[in-house]
């Protein structure tokens, strides 16, 4: 199947700074992208889903200022935790998808996942 | 809405026993339902998917699951299970006629399926 890399695998940042995590798909052209946060011993849930060169769609409940999302290219989005509090401490996890080959579905891939620790 | 039901938020098997986890869903279009495995500290990996056709789908690992519309289930099983089998197992549901599939996954609470020696 088709690679998905996160980067960095874990975090750990001081309270109030910001962290930055990468989604990168390797050999396919991700044209939509998904975030979702797990806590411990839970489902993942879905943040957001973003569209190369357009703006994120939020779930109800995630603040968009504090979780930034920029899918600037076919193959790169990134997730901006902003001000970083540790009840952001959470398991994120990134999933890409090429939806522009005219199927009605197709698979979602998925990325290893960052630990982020915030103290 | 969808939403996904896993009976039992821990199973225990012995090596060598048959697996089964249950998923229930429920969605107002045909869904598509898929099952992932996790490991610790790590992402996802589909285990296998249900979208159109034979409603008994074979995976990897010698997993298997079956459709049952009537029923709104998706029960994955495996007919032996392996020490390697222990993880976290997590049924997920999706839109099949949303903006082309272009909607995320919602998953269940997982399984944390454990192999007793």
């Amino acid at each position: 199947g088709a690679v998905v890399s996160q980067h960095p695998s874990r975090v750990i940042c001081k309270s109030g700074t910001s962290v930055k995590i990468e989604c990168r798909s390797l050999d396919f052209q991700a044209t939509t992208m998904f975030w979702y946060r797990q806590f411990p011993k839970q489902s993942l849930m879905l943040m957001a889903t973003s569209n190369e060169g357009s703006k994120a769609t939020y779930e109800q409940g995630v603040e968009k200022d504090k979780f930034l999302i920029n899918h600037a290219s076919l193959t790169l989005s990134t997730l901006t935790v902003t001000s970083a509090h540790p009840e952001d401490s959470s398991f994120y996890i990134c999933s890409a998808r090429d939806a522009g080959q005219g199927a009605l579905w197709t698979e979602a891939f998925f990325g290893q996942g960052t630990r982020l620790t915030v103290v | 809405a969808q939403s996904v039901t896993q009976l039992g938020s821990h199973v225990s098997v012995s090596e060598g026993a048959l697996v089964l986890l249950r998923c229930n869903y429920s969605s107002s279009v045909p869904p598509y339902l898929f099952w992932y495995v996790q490991y610790p500290n790590q992402g996802l990996q589909l285990l296998l998917k249900y979208t159109t056709g034979a409603t008994l789908v074979k995976g990897i690992n010698g997993f298997e699951a079956e459709f049952k519309k009537s029923e709104t289930s998706f029960h994955l099983t495996k007919p032996s299970a392996h020490m390697s089998d222990a993880a976290e197992y997590f049924c997920a549901v999706s839109d099949t006629y949303s903006g082309g599939g272009a909607d995320g996954l919602t998953f269940g609470k997982g399984t944390h399926l454990i192999i007793q020696p």
